[in-house]
């Protein structure tokens, strides 16, 4: 069993949709959360990052944690074509010197926003 | 405030050559990691590093590979002798404390 499982889709929507991503995982060491956005032969860009469970919200994006489920999700209000990328999620055990340690990334979601 | 910067950004080798990888964190971050992104998988975690410290390198081969990150200058990854499977996409990320990891562009490395 993979540490963390993400669908892998691909997801295609709506312009204007609320799109919703999730990962699952099985460490429950894991306390730092973030989602990236990753475009095609780009770097990720960190789009969230939260610290134990709860709501997270930053514009049209919300980041849900669930530890007791194990379980994050990234909701995208108001979709847009430019939204269309891989969305990875991944997780961190901890800090060393105040700084996440090694992060566990999901294998991404791929969505596609239709205009 | 330039974002992490790496380079080169596209690298061809030959099988037995070295490949360098350059990384410059973001401004004010101490921390630099190196991930690595095989065609059809996911990101993986090769080494945490801090200046002149390798932190965990859980994530590296055991041959072959190694990395540094000097007093002065970039984050250098190094991989001895490549081979075909070691063609890939190599990212760094920066951290300050207490927050999340922000990636560079990418190497993309070519094995011949």
């Amino acid at each position: 069993q993979k540490e963390v499982e993400q669908d892998p889709g691909p997801l295609s929507v709506p312009e204007g949709a609320i799109v919703s991503l999730n990962c699952t995982y099985s460490n429950s060491a894991f306390q730092y959360f973030m989602w990236y956005r990753q475009y095609s032969r780009k770097g990720p860009e960190l789009l969230m990052y939260t610290y134990s469970s709860g709501n997270k919200e930053d514009g049209r994006f919300t980041a849900q944690v669930d530890k007791s489920s194990k379980y994050i999700s990234l909701f995208i209000r108001d979709s847009q074509p430019s939204d269309s990328a891989t969305y990875l999620c991944a997780m961190s055990g901890g800090l060393s010197g105040g700084a996440t340690n090694k992060l566990i990334f999901g294998t991404g979601t791929l969505l596609a926003v239709q205009p | 405030n330039a974002g992490v910067m790496q380079n080169p950004r596209h690298l061809v080798r030959r099988r037995g050559q070295e490949a360098r990888l350059r990384c410059s964190p973001m401004k004010g971050h101490s921390h630099v990691y190196w991930y690595r992104q095989l065609p059809e998988e996911g990101l993986k975690f090769m080494v945490y590093l801090q200046k002149e410290n390798i932190i965990d390198e859980s994530g590296m081969p055991k041959e072959r590979f190694s990395a540094e990150f000097p007093k002065e200058g970039p984050s250098i990854l190094r991989i001895q002798q490549v081979v075909r499977g070691d063609s890939a996409a190599y990212f760094c990320a920066s951290s300050p404390k207490q927050a999340g990891q922000f990636f560079g562009p990418g190497t993309r490395l070519t094995v011949l």
